[in-house]
């Protein structure tokens, strides 16, 4: 199965900080990566799929990057209402697996 | 509008069954894959398994392989998620996706519906 290994788990940045999140897939996965938003209480919000196109709807300070091995999800500017846990999926090879999730807080 | 709603979710016993239902709305069933994700409380996303379109072969997660089986009745707008032989690790918030097979993301999610397995 691919591994996916997200970090950081959690952080905890400033309203207008930009903000990185790391996913690293065992094995070279293309550029198959969806980032996935998750407020608390909520079903998964797709942002990002196959790993840099952003969904229809989702504000432009959301961006994805990366191929085979190492992707990154940025907001360059936070806002409250981004507080949330973020996930990376890769869907490359069955099982489709998730990464651990990054929680998301903002000082 | 697009729309999914889980149901069938509940208290069920070690080792018994359970259905879930998807019921869809607002798109045309047929020419979409359909996925199921499960959330076991307080941890992350696992994927499930996902029913593909025209002629709806199935994919599944190992740890569900031969216990759960997907089908699909476009006709209905409906996609099942059949459990059997259900664990306590199966205790999670159940998700419906359109999407999610090899060529679409998960696009649009239910809300969920909640399976505890317990005796």
């Amino acid at each position: 199965d691919v591994q996916m290994t997200q970090f950081p788990s959690s952080l905890s940045r400033s309203a207008g900080d930009r903000v990185t999140i790391e996913c690293q897939a065992s094995q070279d996965i293309k550029k198959k990566v969806n980032w996935f938003q998750q407020k608390f209480g909520e079903a998964p919000k797709l942002l990002i799929y196959d790993s840099s196109n952003l969904e229809p709807g989702v504000p432009s300070r959301f961006s994805g990057f990366g191929s085979g091995t190492f992707f990154l999800l940025t907001i360059a500017s936070l806002q409250p209402e981004d507080i949330a846990t973020y996930y990376c999926q890769q869907y490359h090879s069955l099982p489709y697996t998730f990464g651990q999730g990054t929680k998301l807080e903002i000082k | 509008e697009v729309r999914l709603v889980e149901s069938g979710g509940g208290l069920v016993k070690p080792g018994r069954s359970q259905r879930l239902s998807c019921t869809t709305s607002g798109f045309s069933l047929g020419a979409y894959s359909m996925s199921w994700f499960r959330q076991a409380p307080g941890r992350g996303l696992e994927w499930v398994g996902f029913i593909r379109s025209n002629g709806g072969t199935a994919e599944y997660a190992a740890s569900v392989r031969g216990r759960f089986t997907i089908s699909r009745l476009d006709s209905s707008n409906v996609v099942h998620l059949q459990m059997n032989g259900l664990r306590t690790e199966d205790t999670a918030l159940y998700y419906c996706a359109r999407g999610g097979g090899e060529h679409l993301p998960a696009q649009y999610w239910g809300q969920g519906t909640l399976v505890t397995v317990s005796s």
